[in-house]
């Protein structure tokens, strides 16, 4: 069965200070993993796709990047408009084009 | 304005009686998908759409069924809702695939009682 988890489920960062959120998965070949910002209340907003392992991709003060195993969504510097929920999503190669999601990963950023 | 648009936002009925929420994107994409979300289970993907007339299941798919007879238009049809139904539901569509920008929309709140 396909999983995906996301790490940590929450986080707290002050203005500036980077970190990075990690979303791992066990899936039967990886046809794309995907990452989303999602506010309250509001319905997810598509970041990136990544499809195989070494890719990285940025916006802003974001980056993700891939291995075989995981993503990371690294923080650069973040203000507190970066808070919100992240989300990740792998589409698995034995599953058609079924979306997996992870629980996400509550992000707070402090003035 | 690009968009997905759902109807209704909120919705609050009884077990057993039928209801449709409507989803409707302007944007001539070929992917359309489900989703429900619930505190501590995540997004899920009920069903999705390829394109005209080409639906498949997504993760949970029980109690839901769905029509896909225009590009623009995929309902999401309760035919005997029931409590454990009751959750956020959104409706998302990209353009020819996940791949490519998946866009949601509003959200509609669905109780049933």
């Amino acid at each position: 069965e396909d999983q995906v988890t996301q790490s940590p489920e929450a986080l707290r960062l002050q203005e500036g200070e980077s970190s990075s959120l990690n979303c791992s998965y066990t899936v039967s070949g990886l046809r794309g993993l995907f990452w989303y910002r999602q506010d309250p209340g509001k319905g997810p907003e598509f970041l990136f796709t990544l499809y195989s392992a070494g890719e990285e991709k940025e916006k802003e003060r974001l980056k993700a990047t891939l291995t075989k195993k995981e993503s990371f969504l690294h923080i650069t510097a973040p203000k507190p408009e970066d808070s919100a929920t992240y989300l990740c999503a792998v589409q698995a190669g034995n599953a058609g084009n079924m979306l997996t999601f992870g629980g996400g990963t509550r992000l707070m950023v402090k003035p | 304005e690009a968009q997905v648009t759902q109807n209704p936002r909120y919705l609050i009925t009884v077990t057993g009686k039928k209801l449709t929420v409507t989803c409707s994107q302007n944007m001539n994409h070929e992917y359309m998908s489900w989703y429900r979300q619930d505190p501590g289970l995540g997004l899920r993907q009920i069903y999705y759409s390829m394109n005209v007339e080409v639906t498949d299941k997504g993760d949970v798919p029980e109690g839901y069924k769905v029509s896909r007879k225009e590009k623009r238009n995929f309902p999401l049809i309760l035919e005997s809702p029931s409590p454990n139904q009751t959750s956020l539901y959104f409706c998302a569509s990209s353009l020819r695939s996940w791949a490519d920008t998946q866009y949601f929309g509003p959200g509609t709140r669905l109780t049933v009682l």
